[in-house]
């Protein structure tokens, strides 16, 4: 089965600084997708990166990008210039061939001012 | 742009009602989902459906949960006798092709159950 490992439960940093927030995943799949979704008090569930496992290059959205390493099964999101806005939980997720994502316990980000 | 949209925003019911959540999907999208989020803990996966019947469910998703697509556009979750553990944020999302494509999330409905 598949599992979605997140180690850092809180994380934060000064606006305007570089933040990494990790993940890791267990699969025995060789096709597969990886996302990051930010979760703000809201509670709404946003899309923020995804990469598939089948393309070498890092995905990147502005000041979002990840680092994929695929034989270690690791997908950290780098967020860049860290704006008061991204303060929410990050939450990783794989999605395999059953289709349903699977989800890591999510990272807790405050950016301080 | 399309977006998945949920109603309620937050239903509050008694233990051992019925509730009905419902979504409605992005038109074009052709695999719909349902998961639950209990506060301050993980996104769980439910039950996946496609072409008008369940393609997966996860161990939650026991007789008490069932799903439907009623017309060409609700997708719906019903839970017969709520339990005060069945309190949580339920999410549907959908999904325009199938397995690894990105799923989009609605605004999630707050089940409160007393």
């Amino acid at each position: 089965a598949q599992t979605v490992t997140q180690s850092q439960p809180e994380m934060s940093v000064q606006e305007a600084e570089t933040v990494t927030l990790s993940c890791t995943y267990d699969t025995s799949e060789s096709n597969y997708y990886l996302f990051w979704y930010k979760q703000p008090p809201s509670r709404q569930m946003i899309l923020v990166i995804r990469q598939e496992a089948y393309k070498q290059q890092n995905a990147t959205e502005n000041r979002f990008s990840v680092n994929f390493q695929k034989a270690a099964k690791s997908f950290s999101l780098k967020i860049s210039d860290s704006q008061l806005g991204d303060t929410a939980m990050y939450f990783c997720a794989f999605g395999g061939s059953q289709g349903n994502l699977i989800f890591g316990k999510g990272t807790k980000l405050s950016v301080k001012p | 742009e399309p977006e998945v949209t949920q109603t309620p925003s937050h239903q509050v019911t008694q233990m051992g009602q019925e509730v009905i959540l419902r979504c409605v999907p992005i038109s074009n999208h052709l695999y719909f989902y349902w998961y639950r989020q209990i506060l301050g803990q993980k996104v769980e996966f439910l039950v996946s459906f496609y072409n008008n019947e369940i393609s997966e469910k996860s161990e939650i998703f026991d007789d008490q949960f069932s799903v439907e697509r009623p017309d060409g556009s609700n997708f719906t979750l019903k839970i017969r006798s709520t339990k005060l553990e069945d309190s949580a944020m339920y999410f549907c999302a959908s999904q325009p092709l199938p397995r690894a494509d990105t799923q989009y999330f609605g605004p999630g409905t707050r089940l409160t159950v007393l």
